[in-house]
């Protein structure tokens, strides 16, 4: 078993839609990172939290340290959110493990 | 600011051939990672570097050796490259490792990656 799985691995969307994609992991950790993968390949860091939630925009991402769970949400999805969503855990040393990824693909 | 800039962003290699991946950051940042990123494995660490001078490895570093030259640049050296070894690797940097999470603005930046196929 993984120590971080994330759900779902491919999603699929119609435009304006909410999107939910959840992690879940197995370790103590740090920090939770989410970030995300373009289809040209590039890597852009969306958060990092350690408790509660955070917001950006249409982007929201919440954790809960007891559950060791965490997702991403969101809000009125557009073609261009699509990309490959990565869930991380930091635990000690600053290390990251990373789940798999999650392929959203947003349809006009 | 050009972030984290990696070099080369594609390569092809026969068994047996040597290279340098070089990265540099602009950014100050403390701690450099060079992550190697495989279908159905997602990103794992190769060797990282807390800080200026010094280097630890990671989850997977054999067949990789590495240089801190100084704060900006962080090279990854393949000696003898193998077919394993080919991947899409990415450099990255943080700001605040020594300082711990949670202060400030502490993701990481990633390099655009480097395709590398070993033949």
């Amino acid at each position: 078993k993984n120590e971080v799985e994330q759900s779902p691995q491919n999603l699929t969307a119609q435009e304006g839609e909410f999107i939910t994609i959840n992690c879940s992991y197995s370790v103590g950790i740090s920090a939770l990172h989410w970030l995300q993968q373009h289809p040209g390949g590039g890597i852009v860091s969306l958060f990092m939290l350690s408790s509660g939630k955070k917001k950006h925009g249409r982007l929201i991402a919440t954790i809960n340290i007891q559950e060791k769970h965490s997702s991403l949400h969101i809000t009125a999805s557009h073609p261009r959110d699509s990309a490959v969503y990565i869930c991380a855990v930091e635990t000690s040393g600053s290390r990251l493990t990373f789940g798999e990824g999650t392929q959203l693909t947003v349809n006009p | 600011n050009a972030g984290v800039t990696q070099t080369p962003k594609f390569q092809v290699l026969k068994t047996g051939q040597s290279m340098t991946l070089q990265c540099a950051q602009d950014m100050n940042h403390n701690s450099m990672y060079w992550y190697r990123q495989d279908p159905g494995m997602g990103l794992r660490l190769i060797y990282y570097s807390a800080s200026e001078g010094t280097t630890d490895k990671g989850e997977v570093p054999n067949g990789y050796n590495v240089s801190r030259l100084n704060k900006r640049e962080f090279s990854l050296r393949l000696e003898s490259a193998a077919p394993s070894q080919t991947s899409v690797y990415f450099c990255a940097s943080r700001r605040n490792y020594l300082n711990g999470p949670g202060t400030g603005n502490d993701g990481y930046t990633f390099g655009s990656g480097t395709r590398l196929t070993v033949v």
